[in-house]
């Protein structure tokens, strides 16, 4: 079945610092991966969509400046958690949708858990 | 604007009983409708879906049928398993090409033997 990876699983950083976060799909190509954020207990709310080879569409009250988001090939997309604050501890997840499928199903990752000091 | 609804939890049951989670929806249109299932330290698996109402979803022992009328998507498994503990979260689709996903705030249920 489709696969969706996550690099790091799990990161503790001290304030002020930045962290990249990895998406990958590893047997199918996605123009398209969400990445989401979950707070304890709570649903996972849309951070933005990223599609390959241009800007990430960004939700609203999301930060665009906070939360850069690259997805520069077709397997493969970032986001870069800048000048991280306590606030932004958080379940990261990641979606890919597989090009080669109509329709809308994604394929999830396992997540990345950031802690920010 | 979109959104779903879904029933608190935790969800407690003894193995082989009757499980019921309770999804309600709000949306323009016609979305597709889904069950995702999140197991411990796992990413989050689609369960199964409806694109269209009446369309009833299965997998695993689970069933949820598109309401329409009720704008409703209910999870039901007529006998539950340890294995089954999990966090169940009930979604919705944009109805435009975005593909973006409107999450319900999940369900953990627990499953005792």
């Amino acid at each position: 079945g489709a696969v969706v990876s996550q690099h790091p699983s799990w990161v503790i950083c001290k304030s002020g610092t930045s962290v990249k976060i990895e998406c990958r799909s590893l047997d199918f190509q996605a123009t398209t991966m969400f990445w989401y954020r979950q707070f304890p207990k709570q649903s996972l709310m849309l951070m933005a969509t990223s599609n390959e080879g241009s800007k990430a569409t960004y939700e609203q009250g999301v930060e665009k400046d906070k939360f850069l988001i690259n997805h520069a090939s077709l397997t493969l997309s970032t986001l870069t958690v800048t000048s991280a604050h306590p606030e932004d501890s958080s379940f990261y997840i990641c979606s890919a949708k597989d090009r080669e499928l109509v329709g809308d199903t994604q394929y999830f990752g396992p997540g990345t858990r950031l802690t920010v000091l | 604007g979109n959104s779903v609804t879904q029933m608190e939890g935790p969800v407690t049951l003894s193995e082989e009983a009757f499980l019921t989670i309770n999804c309600t929806y709000t949306a323009t249109g016609y979305p597709s409708l889904f069950w995702y299932v999140q197991y411990p330290g796992e990413g989050l698996q689609l369960l199964l879906k409806a694109t269209k109402a009446d369309d009833k979803g299965s997998n695993k022992g689970f069933e949820a049928t598109y309401r329409k009328e009720t704008t409703s998507f209910h999870l039901e498994k007529g006998s539950v398993q340890v294995s089954d503990s999990a966090v169940y979260f009930c979604a919705l689709s944009g109805m435009d090409s975005s593909y973006k996903l409107i999450f319900g705030s999940g369900t953990r249920l627990l499953v005792r033997p």
